[in-house]
């Protein structure tokens, strides 16, 4: 079975700061993907990333980047120079190969930005 | 962003009375999911489609079920609504079962 563990619930930064967000993941699958969704105030789900299991290479776009390591089974989210419309939930998720597709979302990370 | 559209967006209703909400998509994509969401529980899966008329169970399936008669509508019916069914939820799409979800805006059911 597929699990996802976000161990910070809830994380208050200053605006400007830097804030790294945890999902370490469990899978039996040799093949899966990852994702991260971002859930503002207003509460819809916005679709952030997808990262396979072949492709560690980290991902940088603007303000947000991605630290893959199959070796810890961890795929980390960092926000550089927060803002407060980073303020939100941000939801690590996985799935898995052919048959065993269902996503299994971590609980959050409640982000909170202060101006 | 992509087509889902969800309705109704709030519904209020007494606890036995059946509930239908519906999903449609407008991207022509052949995966269809509905979620729900619960403080402390992230997003849970109820029922999703691989296709019309072809359907299968999530994990909270209990108490739900599903149709898909045109590959843009996905209906998810509760037949006799619980208290233990008020949360909000999220139909999302998808074009494989390996592709990135899309999901819908959400509608906020509460069961009195």
């Amino acid at each position: 079975a597929q699990k996802v563990t976000q161990a910070q619930t809830e994380i208050s930064v200053v605006e400007k700061e830097d804030v790294t967000l945890d999902c370490v993941y469990e899978t039996r699958d040799t093949t899966y993907y990852l994702f991260w969704y971002k859930q503002p105030p207003s509460g819809e789900l916005v679709f952030l990333i997808r990262r396979n299991s072949f492709d560690e290479q980290n991902e940088i776009s603007g303000r947000y980047s991605w630290n893959f390591q199959k070796s810890t089974s961890s795929f980390n989210f960092t926000i550089t120079a927060s803002q407060v419309v980073d303020s939100a939930v941000y939801f690590c998720a996985l799935s898995g190969n052919y048959g065993n597709n269902r996503l299994a979302f971590g609980k959050g990370n409640q982000v909170v930005v202060i101006p | 962003d992509a087509g889902i559209t969800q309705s109704p967006r709030h519904k209020v209703t007494e606890t036995g009375t059946p509930v239908t909400l519906r999903c449609h998509q407008t991207e022509n994509h052949r995966y269809m999911y509905w979620y729900r969401q619960d403080p402390g529980h992230g997003l849970r899966l109820i029922h999703y489609s691989y296709g019309v008329k072809d359907t299968d169970k999530g994990e909270v399936s209990d108490g739900y079920s599903v149709s898909r008669s045109k590959t843009e509508d996905f209906l998810l019916t509760l037949e006799s609504a619980t208290s233990s069914q008020t949360s909000v939820y999220f139909c999302a799409i998808s074009e494989s079962e390996t592709d990135t979800q899309y999901f819908g805006p959400g509608t906020r059911l509460t069961v009195l």
